[in-house]
């Protein structure tokens, strides 16, 4: 168990559709990364955090969004779904930024039909 | 820019025989190497890492790596292989001194070993 902890783990939803995925870093962490997992793209950098800010961007779409609130929990918002946003959707954390290990989450698994 | 290359898709490997999974890198200054494992339905497990130091890094469950500077190579061993490595693996890259941590992963490499 690494200590990042993600809700949902599964959720299927329609196309058009918004969803919001949940992610709780390890304790102490102050650094929140997203990825998305697919099997076309592999794994793709979406977005980190650091202490309530954004600090880097990837390849994210304009229909995602993310924010980290003051607890540090942060959340990934997606909306307009469309079939190919469907995904493995990981969140992780680290303490602070450059050397420090990033720990993953288990994922949330989003199936847009 | 950073990449990273993990030219095999697929190792099969017979158990209790070595291993080797390999990993090249292109990063613009001092590279921190990562390899994480993911089992089929599971999050990404880190194994090991390279920051600075010792080019030869030991890690969970027996793994360790080797930082080849001139190579950019950054393959993962294992000198006895177990049916239970088999996984998923990935080997990922971020550029040092930076106030940012994006980490740049392989495709991934299949592992199999077989009994």
């Amino acid at each position: 168990d690494s200590g990042v902890t993600q809700t949902p783990k599964h959720l299927i939803t329609a196309t058009g559709q918004r969803v919001t995925l949940r992610c709780s870093p390890r304790s102490g962490d102050l650094s929140v990364y997203w990825y998305q997992q697919s099997l076309d793209q592999g794994l793709q950098f979406l977005i980190q955090y650091y202490n309530g800010e954004e600090r880097a961007k990837g390849n994210i779409l304009e229909r995602f969004s993310a924010q980290q609130f003051p607890d540090l929990h942060s959340e990934l918002n997606l909306s307009s779904l469309e079939l190919g946003d469907s995904a493995l959707y990981f969140c992780a954390s680290s303490e602070a930024v450059s050397g420090n290990t990033i720990y993953f989450g288990e994922g949330s698994w989003l199936t847009v039909v | 820019a950073q990449s990273v290359a993990q030219p095999e898709d697929q190792v099969n490997v017979a158990e209790g025989n070595p291993l080797t999974v390999k990993c090249t890198y292109s990063v613009s200054g001092n590279p921190y190497l990562f390899w994480y494992v993911q089992y089929p339905n599971r999050g990404l497990q880190f194994l090991l890492k390279y920051i600075t130091g010792d080019n030869l890094v030991k890690g969970s469950y027996g793994f360790e790596a080797e930082f080849n500077k001139s190579q950019t190579s950054f393959h993962l061993k294992k000198p006895s292989a177990l049916v239970s490595d088999s996984a998923l693996y990935f080997c990922a890259v971020r550029l040092g001194g930076t106030s940012y941590g994006k980490l740049t992963f392989g495709q991934g490499t299949i592992l199999t070993v077989h009994p």
